[in-house]
């Protein structure tokens, strides 16, 4: 029970499809993440929003686009995709982003393992 | 950015046996955290520990942080433990680190029956 629930846990996708990652949280939290987790790599941060609102945008192309309605909901918009981007996509959320240049724990959705064909 | 690096990067048990895995790092931390990410993808948290030693069962933790290093020490260890296990710090230095945890490789670890 990680209180962190992401949909679908299971996409494969031509390149040209257009489609979305839903991540939902259910701690209360006011902030949320982005990881990608390929292959034989660290997880990379893709995006952080604190509050609804955007705060880190880690260089990530614009093809992926994240979206975040309310502080319980974070969405990831996919469209024309790249091979390389198959991988497994981790959402997670935290009580805050930054307090007192501090950090809380991370709570981790399952993920959702991203095929692009 | 901060650097962290894991050790061993594989590691094979019997059933039974204990285990320390190692994380160092190249900057100050206020924020470390290990993980364990089981066969299906799923991460937990094991232990928030930016400083001290904590214990939680088999499992328990310490980092020295003027030294810049976690410990995470595995006991009687079981199948169930199998997976891979990450250390992610958060550095002091919020121009270079923003509000990322950085993750190190990780560190897969099977344990045989």
């Amino acid at each position: 029970e990680t209180g962190v629930t992401q949909t679908p846990r299971h996409l494969v996708m031509g390149m040209t499809n257009k489609k979305s990652l839903k991540c939902e949280q259910h701690l209360g939290h006011n902030a949320m993440y982005w990881y990608k987790q390929s292959a034989k790599k660290p997880l990379e941060l893709m995006f952080v929003y604190s509050l609804e609102e955007r705060v880190e945008n880690n260089s990530v192309p614009s093809r992926f686009s994240p979206e975040c309605p309310n502080s319980s909901h974070l969405f990831l918009h996919l469209h024309t995709l790249q091979p390389e981007d198959s991988a497994l996509y981790l959402c997670a959320s935290s009580r805050d982003r930054l307090a007192g240049g501090n950090f809380d724990t991370q709570y981790f959705g399952p993920g959702t393992r991203l095929t692009v064909l | 950015g901060i650097q962290v690096e894991q050790s061993p990067p594989d590691l094979i048990l019997q059933e039974g046996a204990n285990s320390t895995l190692r994380c160092n790092f190249s900057d100050s931390v206020n924020n470390l955290q290990w993980f364990h990410q089981n066969p299906w993808g799923q991460l937990i948290n094991l232990f928030y520990i930016p400083s001290g030693t904590k214990q939680n069962g088999r499992l328990s933790a310490t980092t020295v942080a003027t030294e810049r290093y976690s410990l995470l020490y595995i006991s009687s260890s079981q199948t169930t433990d199998s997976g891979v296990y990450f250390c992610a710090v958060g550095g002091v230095n919020l121009e270079t680190s923003g509000s990322r945890l950085t993750f190190g490789e990780g560190t897969q670890l099977t344990v045989n029956p």
